[in-house]
């Protein structure tokens, strides 16, 4: 199975500070037959579901505020939140669908 | 827009089975567009991916669990259904229902709004 790995564990921003988070994967989840990395990102507030953000890397869902944009390929990923806002406390995970579906291990994000 | 509500205990015995359903609205299963998972989380960890299932009942499993699981499809009534059998204290968690799109290995843009289950006597 494809290890997907996410640093740091957690990390604590000040209010309108960017934050960044990476995602490593153990293969490379760019195929170069449609040009596509099968990266998702989802954002996971307390008692809630998770939220998906951002698709192949770095496609944004609708609704999502454009602070959150994703980049990377092939292996190394990143998500960033350009200006921390609140209501983005949440712990985020990256996935892999470029095979049996694996999650990251989650980052905590706090406001400093 | 699509909704997903998930039924079933939340208490289940040791060795015995779990059972949810997710009933799905805004969306037909029957339509072909989406595959429809379950995906779990054990208390204060990360997500797990289960397996889902097709229209057609085509289904995919996680190996590592894919000896205990039954995941299945009522068209006719828009709901799928996971069965886990002889559970442990290990498969307490929460449990979500999510659609997938476009390919079994997707990502998920819709989920329920989660069921915890706790595995005790």
């Amino acid at each position: 199975d494809i290890v997907m790995t996410q640093s740091p564990d957690s990390l604590a921003v000040s209010p309108g500070e960017r934050a960044t988070i990476n995602c490593w994967s153990s293969k490379s989840l760019f195929y170069s037959s449609n040009n596509k990395n099968y990266l998702a990102w989802y954002q996971q507030k307390p008692g809630q579901p998770p939220r998906l953000l951002i698709s192949w890397a770095s496609t944004r869902e609708s609704g999502v505020p454009d602070r959150f944009s994703g980049s990377g390929s092939g292996t190394d990923f990143t998500l960033t939140i350009s200006s921390l806002q609140a209501e983005d406390v949440a712990v985020y995970y990256c996935q892999q669908y470029f095979d049996t579906p694996v999650f990251g291990g989650g980052t905590k994000v706090e406001i400093k | 827009q699509v909704q997903l509500q998930q039924s079933g205990p939340g208490l289940v015995k040791p060795s015995e089975t779990l059972s949810l359903t997710c009933t799905v609205s805004g969306d037909s299963i029957r339509s072909g567009t989406s595959y429809w998972a379950w995906i779990r989380q054990p208390p204060g960890q990360g997500l797990e991916w289960i397996g889902n299932i097709y229209h057609t009942g085509t289904t995919y499993y996680n190996q590592s669990l894919n000896s205990r699981v039954t995941i299945s499809v009522d068209p006719s009534n828009n709901q799928f259904s996971l069965r886990l059998r002889s559970v442990t204290a290990a498969d307490t968690a929460v449990y979500y229902c999510a659609r997938t799109l476009d390919f079994w290995t997707g990502f998920s843009d819709s989920w329920g709004q989660g069921t915890r289950v706790t595995v005790s006597s």
